[in-house]
């Protein structure tokens, strides 16, 4: 497609339970940023990959949070034993190269009961 | 460290403009941008100002930026329903966007 997916649209996650969100670029962009949105708040940046790069992991909230992407396309962020407070909307977004705009996906509404 | 902060809700009549506004604290920014999300949907960029740039234009949009006091407006001439959304600013610093909590725009008839 012409914009960046991600997979599942909604999850419901029991507390506890691990959790894989799957974000799929634009075809061609080099960069891919994850972003946490919660009620009420503004994003918070998780982390970012730029080509073969190690990734900036700066913004991951905890060590229960870890992200991969995958030949240097598809990216995924697992989150173990989730907590109530990882309930939020986890938005994927890619640009051409690093610094250039940003094009978002729909997001992943998490809800852990 | 850096910080965005906008009201979180603004109240405008179908026809009049609405004005949103943004502080940031990152005076090495180099770009600062508006982003629009409406219900259910992903994140638009709408416009975006490059630092050295004090005003851009484009159609019924008007960004304002006063980098003395780190100050960003977002102007929307002749409010319509269709702009009904949150509305995001956002700085670029090393990289990544530091995001204010949105202003919700809401219509009234």
């Amino acid at each position: 497609g012409a914009g960046v997916s991600q997979s599942p649209s909604n999850k419901v996650t029991e507390k506890g339970k691990d959790v894989e969100l799957r974000c799929d670029p634009i075809s061609g962009h080099t960069a891919l940023y994850w972003y946490r949105q919660s009620l009420g708040q503004g994003l918070e940046f998780l982390i970012y990959f730029q080509g073969n790069s190690a990734p900036d992991k700066s913004g991951l909230p905890s060590d229960r949070f870890s992200a991969e992407r995958t030949g240097g396309s598809v990216s995924t962020l697992t989150i173990q034993r989730t907590q109530q407070e990882d309930s939020a909307v986890y938005l994927c977004a890619s640009s051409l190269g690093l610094g250039d705009e940003q094009y978002f996906g729909p997001g992943t509404r998490l809800t852990v009961t | 460290g850096e910080d965005v902060e906008q009201s979180l809700f603004l109240s405008v009549r179908e026809g009049d403009s609405s004005v949103i506004n943004c502080t940031y604290t990152d005076s090495s920014s180099t770009y600062l941008y508006w982003y629009k999300q409406e219900p259910g949907a992903g994140l638009q960029l709408l416009t975006y100002i490059f630092s050295n740039m004090d005003m851009k234009q484009d159609q019924r949009l008007t960004v304002l930026l006063n980098k003395k006091d780190k100050h960003l407006s977002l102007r929307i001439a002749d409010t319509q329903t269709g702009d009904s959304a949150i509305y995001f600013c956002a700085e670029s610093s090393n990289y990544q966007l530091i995001w204010g909590a949105g202003t919700k725009l809401i219509i009234k008839p």
